[in-house]
Parts: structure tokens; C-alpha cells; sequence
């Protein structure tokens, strides 16, 4: 199947200061990414959109002016956790869709763990 | 968001028994239902899924059946072994058709 890495794999980070997250589909073209986040023993939550060339759509609830969204290019989409704070701390997980592939299926990155502290 | 429903949130069986997990939708245009395995610190795994052109589909101990007039679907795990132990978690479509919702996931667990 196709490969989706995320960087850096783990992050702690002093309250107040920016983080920032790559998504990179290794081998194929994604137009559209997508931002997840996952607290402790919860479920996946959808954050954001992310589609290349044009603004994010983010998620009823998300600040977009915090969780900074650039999908430069078709391979690679960037969260910025803006101005962190221990409740940020979280999961953060991408996937991206293979448009030349499989429409439906998406492909998960292994995830970045974000402690703010 | 989408709306995703799953049932139940935890969930023990004995190995060698079978393991259903259920989850309804809102959305009637939703025409693919996947499946999802993660275990702890990890990405969610695709272990099964369906589309709305068919009622159930299996791969060996796993099957997935689909109920379109109710908006239900279900994961069947037979045979349950210890390793089958995790948390899953349907998904389903948002109204655009690109996003996944995810639903709140059921922690299995298999007793030796």
C-alpha cells in the first residue's frame, strides 16, 4: 500500500513556543490530506482539511489562527501548532488519499506525539 | 460533522469466541465503510471494508456486513485471539465525501 511518513515521530516542547508537523505521502500524489488528534483512550478527531494549493478546511471548533495548515506541494502537508500549551499536548496523526488509487481508502502517517510543558 | 455511531465502547470475550462491533450512520449517501484496528502509540490500521454495492464481505476471520435500509454496520471477529486485542474504530464519509469521522471505538479485549 502507499506510504505516508510523519516527522518528527515525538516532540516536547515549552508552553508558548510553535511546533511544527510534516506529512509526506512517499509515494504517491495527495492532493488532500488530513489532520487528526487523539487524546488519551478517545477516538480520532478530524481537525482540518488539507488541500494543495488552496486554503485548509478546518473542522467546527478548531482554531485555524492555532493549528496552522501549509500543503505546499502533492506531496507534502505542514500543521503548525501555533503558541502550544499543555492542553495541546496530544496524538496528532495525518493520512492522505491515493486519488490515482483506491478513491475511498486512506493511508494513515504513524503519528506524532506533541508534550507541551 | 459527520455523525458515526459505534457500539459497544469495551467489549471481553473468551479466545475461541466471536466479537461484534456495531456502527450506525446518518449520512444515506455514504457508500464506503471501513474498518480499523490500532493498538496503543500506533496508526490506525485498515483491516476491513466495505462498499454500498454489497451486503458482507470477509477475509478470513474478519467480516464486515452491511445494512443500507438501517445505516448500520457491523465488524464480525471469529476465532478471537489474544493479538486480535486493541481498539477499533468504524469511520464513515463526511457530507463532502472526502473526510472520515471516526466513531468513539471499542476496546476489545481477548481472554487467554
Amino acid at each position: 500500500g502507499a506510504v505516508v511518513s510523519q516527522h518528527p515521530s515525538w516532540v516536547i516542547c515549552k508552553s508558548g513556543t510553535s511546533v511544527k508537523i510534516e506529512c509526506r505521502s512517499l509515494d504517491f500524489q495527495a492532493t488532500t490530506m488530513f489532520w487528526y488528534r487523539q487524546f488519551p483512550k478517545q477516538s480520532l478527531m478530524l481537525m482540518a482539511t488539507s488541500n494543495e494549493g488552496s486554503k485548509a478546511t478546518y473542522e467546527q471548533g478548531v482554531e485555524k489562527d492555532k493549528f496552522l495548515i501549509n500543503h505546499a506541494s502533492l506531496t507534502l502537508s505542514t500543521l503548525t501548532v501555533t503558541s502550544a500549551h499543555p492542553e495541546d499536548s496530544s496524538f496528532y496523526i495525518c493520512s492522505a488519499r491515493d486519488l490515482e488509487g483506491a478513491i475511498d481508502e486512506q493511508f494513515f502517517g504513524p503519528g506524532t506525539r506533541l508534550t507541551v510543558l | 460533522g459527520e455523525n458515526v455511531e459505534q457500539h459497544p465502547s469495551t467489549l471481553s470475550v473468551q479466545e475461541g469466541d466471536s466479537a461484534v462491533i456495531k456502527c450506525t450512520y446518518s449520512d444515506s449517501a455514504s457508500n464506503y465503510f471501513p474498518w480499523y484496528k490500532q493498538e496503543l502509540g500506533k496508526r490506525p490500521q485498515l483491516i476491513i471494508d466495505i462498499r454500498s454495492n454489497v451486503g458482507e464481505k470477509k477475509d478470513q476471520r474478519i467480516a464486515v456486513t452491511l445494512n443500507k435500509t438501517a445505516k448500520h454496520f457491523s465488524l464480525h471477529i471469529t476465532e478471537t485471539q489474544p493479538e486480535d486485542s486493541a481498539v477499533y474504530f468504524c469511520a464513515g464519509p463526511g457530507l463532502t465525501g472526502n473526510q472520515f469521522y471516526f466513531g468513539t471505538g471499542t476496546s476489545l479485549t481477548v481472554i487467554p
